[in-house]
Parts: structure tokens; sequence; C-alpha cells
């Protein structure tokens, strides 16, 4: 089992609001990703981080941010969701160097009405 | 165009058969290609990772192989379970980048009936 934890797992927030998906991990992993994933899709990276104080969007446009100040925990916020947010978001992480396995956490589902 | 295909989009098979999976992908230059175990509603689970000079690897009744050269990828699955029902997701990753950055298939649905 991967030691990588989000919340919350699932979500119903109205148009407009803020919201602060968690992502926490006990590995020690350097690297840090999210990615956005809608049904029967394939997963699209959104934002990723190299280790501290390191931030980078990813392949997919998103209005989302990250932040990552502490190597265990790397939080994505939106400010102002909108209904085209509605998807799941799953955090993942990694050491460092190529080849290495890449653990996912259950994912938030967040729908926005 | 980096690439990811998978086939087929959906499989139903009986409890206890045996099942393969495809990946044909045009990721290039490649570095790794790796098979993921979703079930619904959860995040993926690592089940083989592959480098170029590994033409197969096994996971308990995950069986997966690398053609390199014709780039393409199967996973075979031994007498299925009903755990098994699940999306596969074959992910190849790049060595074009520091990021090694991964293209995502979007997977086969499999379900085991008994």
């Amino acid at each position: 089992e991967a030691d990588i934890y989000q919340t919350p797992r699932y979500l119903v927030i109205g148009t407009g609001k803020k919201i602060t998906l968690e992502c926490s991990q006990t590995m020690g992993h350097d690297k840090m990703y999210w990615y956005q994933q809608d049904p029967g899709m394939e997963l699209h990276l959104i934002h990723y981080s190299y280790g501290v104080n390191s931030t980078e969007k990813g392949d997919l446009s998103s209005e989302s941010t990250v932040s990552r100040i502490r190597t265990e925990h790397f939080p994505l916020t939106l400010e102002s969701a909108r209904p085209s947010h509605t998807s799941q978001y799953l955090c993942a992480s990694s050491p460092q160097g190529e080849g290495n396995t890449i653990y996912f956490g259950e994912g938030s589902w967040l729908t926005v009405v | 165009k980096n690439q990811v295909e998978q086939s087929p989009q959906s499989l139903i098979i009986l409890e206890g058969k045996n099942c393969t999976l495809q990946c044909n992908y045009t990721v290039s230059p490649f570095s790794n290609l790796r098979w993921y175990k979703q079930d619904t509603g959860r995040g993926p689970v690592s089940l083989t990772i592959m480098t170029f000079s590994e033409n197969t690897k096994s996971n308990g009744r995950y069986t997966a192989t690398l053609d390199a050269d014709t780039k393409q990828s199967s996973l075979h699955i031994t007498a299925s379970q009903l755990s098994d029902s699940a999306s596969y997701i074959c992910v190849v990753s790049d060595r074009g980048s520091t990021l090694g950055r991964l293209y995502f298939g979007r997977g086969t649905q499999l379900t085991v009936w008994p």
C-alpha cells in the first residue's frame, strides 16, 4: 500500500466557492504530481513539483494553483470553482530518477453545482 | 505526436479464464512502459515497469511483455478472479525531458463474471 493520502475523497460545492484539495505522502518523495481524470478518459497532468518551493504547470491547462512548502504536502487550490471543474483529481508521488514507481492517492471526486 | 492506444476498450470474461490486453505507443524517445490497475473510484496501482531492454515482467498472475521495435506491449492475466475487474492503464514515459513525461492510455475496462 502506498503512503499517500488525499482529502476530501468526495466533495460537492457551489459555483464560486474556494476549495483546497489536500495531498500528503510519508515516503519522503521529492516528486509530486496532480492529475485530472474524467470518467473513461486518460489522466492529464495539471501540476508537478520536483521538491520544496518547486512547482510547474503540466500539460493540461488548469485554473488551479499548487504550493510545496513541505516535502510531504502538495495541496491544490481552486479560487473560484465552476461546473467545468467537476472531475476526479489524483495526487501522486515518486522518488527522484527515471523508471521509479509512481504512487497514486485514492483520488478526490469534485462536483461543482 | 506521442500517443498511447489501448485495446480493447472493454472486455468481459468468465472467472478462471485468461485474457490479454494490448497497448501500442508512438512515444519517442522511449524510456519505460508501465501497467497500472485502477479499481472504480480508486487511484491507479502499479503492476509492472519495463525498460527498453526488458521483454517480459511478471507480477503474480499478471505478465507484461514489451516489443520496443514494434512499440507494442501486452498484459496477460492468468486464471482471472472477480477482483481483477478494473481498468488497466498503459503508461509510457519518454526520455526527452527532465520530468520523464508520462503518456497515459485510456485504459481497458475488464469485467470478470462469476
